[in-house]
């Protein structure tokens, strides 16, 4: 069965850097473009970048776009998510998911929490 | 950007109740909508696709329609477990946007 699993969360200052992973199982991970989506404490979803099933196109939020980078390691099955000069608007449960038209699977979330 | 609008953001209603949720859309999305249903703590469950289509697994109490700019999302018996925090979403073009949320509570 698909399985996502985040991993790389935690707490970290303003303007610091932070990588987020997430492993999938169960499925041809190289066949699929990927996205991340995060959510605020006690607020709504948020998509936050996608990418090709090779790598070769991403897109972002606006919000994101110039600090995030989205990536892939299709021979580990890996997604990640770079996070540079974040800020306490980024403090957020992040979830990557997995669509086959929309986003169908999602894992478990990795919370980020950036404070000084 | 396109922007997502849910009604209301609060419903208060009693198990057997029918449950409507509105979603509109600031322009054209044609049926590129998805509904999501998210418990406390816990990730987002797809439970609609294409405005209309059921998600496998998804119970038949569970419907919803429109095109255009106007979507509804109906729970036709509401059960214990459906109590949860709706989110819909467009796919029609990035930046995908999801509405603010509708929280059903019991009454």
């Amino acid at each position: 069965q698909v399985q996502l699993v985040e991993s790389g969360g935690g707490v970290v200052q303003p303007g610091r850097s932070l990588r987020l992973s997430c492993t999938a199982s169960g499925f041809i991970f190289s066949a699929y473009g990927m996205h991340w989506v995060r959510q605020a404490p006690g607020q709504g979803l948020e998509w936050v970048a996608v990418i090709s099933h090779d790598g070769s196109n991403k897109v972002y939020a606006a919000s994101v776009k110039g600090r995030f980078t989205i990536s892939r390691d299709n021979s580990k099955n890996t997604l990640y998510l770079q996070m540079d000069s974040l800020t306490t608007e980024d403090t957020a449960v992040y979830y990557c998911a997995k669509p086959t038209i929309v986003l169908d699977f999602w894992g478990q979330g990795t919370l980020v929490t950036v404070s000084s | 950007d396109i922007q997502m609008t849910q009604s209301p953001s609060t419903l208060s209603a009693s198990v057997g109740d029918r449950v409507t949720i509105t979603c509109r859309a600031s322009q054209s999305i044609s049926s590129w909508l998805a509904w999501y249903q998210q418990k406390s703590g816990k990730a987002p469950k797809l439970l609609i696709f294409k405005a209309s289509n059921l998600q496998s697994g998804v119970p038949l109490r569970f419907s919803g329609s429109g095109s255009g700019t106007e979507f509804t999302l109906t729970i036709s018996s509401l059960q214990p477990d459906d109590f949860a925090t709706y989110y819909c979403q467009h796919y029609k073009s990035y930046p995908w946007t999801f509405g603010q949320g509708t929280k059903v509570e019991i009454k």
